[in-house]
């Protein structure tokens, strides 16, 4: 199946601080990208959906100026958590769209996740 | 989206077959059924997914009833690494994102 990578793993920082995490689909290009949020014991949230060169979608509660997407080629997505604090603590996923060559069926692949912990 | 309904948790023994169910009563037409399992602290992996007919795959069968209401996810032969929340997703071909619910939380005991 189609491979979507994220970087870093695991992060930890300081409260206050930025962090960029990056998903890349390695092996094809994904014009539709998604930023999830998982905390302990619950399931996956989804943050905003990323569109190659446009401006991101968010899901209602989640803060644009707070995370910052950017989707500025077909297989790079990144999400920048500014002004990180303790509540931010949690587990980003991204995941890509992916249309199989016969065009009709598709399916998103998701990456390894990225570990936050702020400080 | 419709909804789907799973159980919270099963047990199964290793190397037994597994058949997680899936309640979608109020699917659509265009709705594909997708699975995912999400093992512990890594992103979710595609498992299998289908329209109408029983599909198979290196992974899993997916039996889906006659109605559509309900499939069941059958992984022929546990293995601890099968330890997993399973879920269990609707979505039509042109639906935006995947909305996932708590899923199965899979025990497979040696």
């Amino acid at each position: 199946g189609a491979v979507v990578s994220q970087h870093p793993s695991r992060v930890i920082c300081k409260s206050g601080t930025s962090v960029k995490i990056e998903c890349r689909s390695l092996d094809f290009q994904a014009t539709t990208m998604f930023w999830y949020r998982q905390f302990p014991k619950q399931s996956l949230m989804l943050m905003a959906t990323s569109n190659e060169g446009s401006k991101a979608t968010y899901e209602q509660g989640v803060e644009k100026d707070k995370f910052l997407i950017n989707h500025a080629s077909l297989t790079l997505s990144t999400l920048t958590v500014t002004s990180a604090h303790p509540e931010d603590s949690s587990f980003y996923i991204c995941s890509a769209r992916v249309t199989l060559q016969r065009g009709i069926q598709e399916t998103q692949y998701f990456g390894p996740g990225t570990r936050l912990l702020v400080l | 989206d419709a909804k789907t309904t799973q159980p919270n948790s099963m047990e199964s023994n290793e190397e037994e077959p597994v058949h997680l169910p899936c309640n979608h009563s109020t699917i659509s037409g265009t709705d594909y059924i997708h699975w995912y399992r999400q093992l512990p602290s890594q992103g979710p992996e595609y498992v299998i997914h289908g329209l109408t007919s029983n599909v198979n795959n290196r992974m899993a069968s997916l039996a889906i009833a006659e109605d559509r209401k309900s499939s069941t996810l059958i992984l022929h032969r546990a293995t601890l690494r099968d330890a997993a929340v399973y879920y269990c997703i609707l979505r039509d071909n042109y639906g935006q994102n995947f909305v996932f619910g708590p899923g199965t939380r899979l025990s497979v005991l040696p």
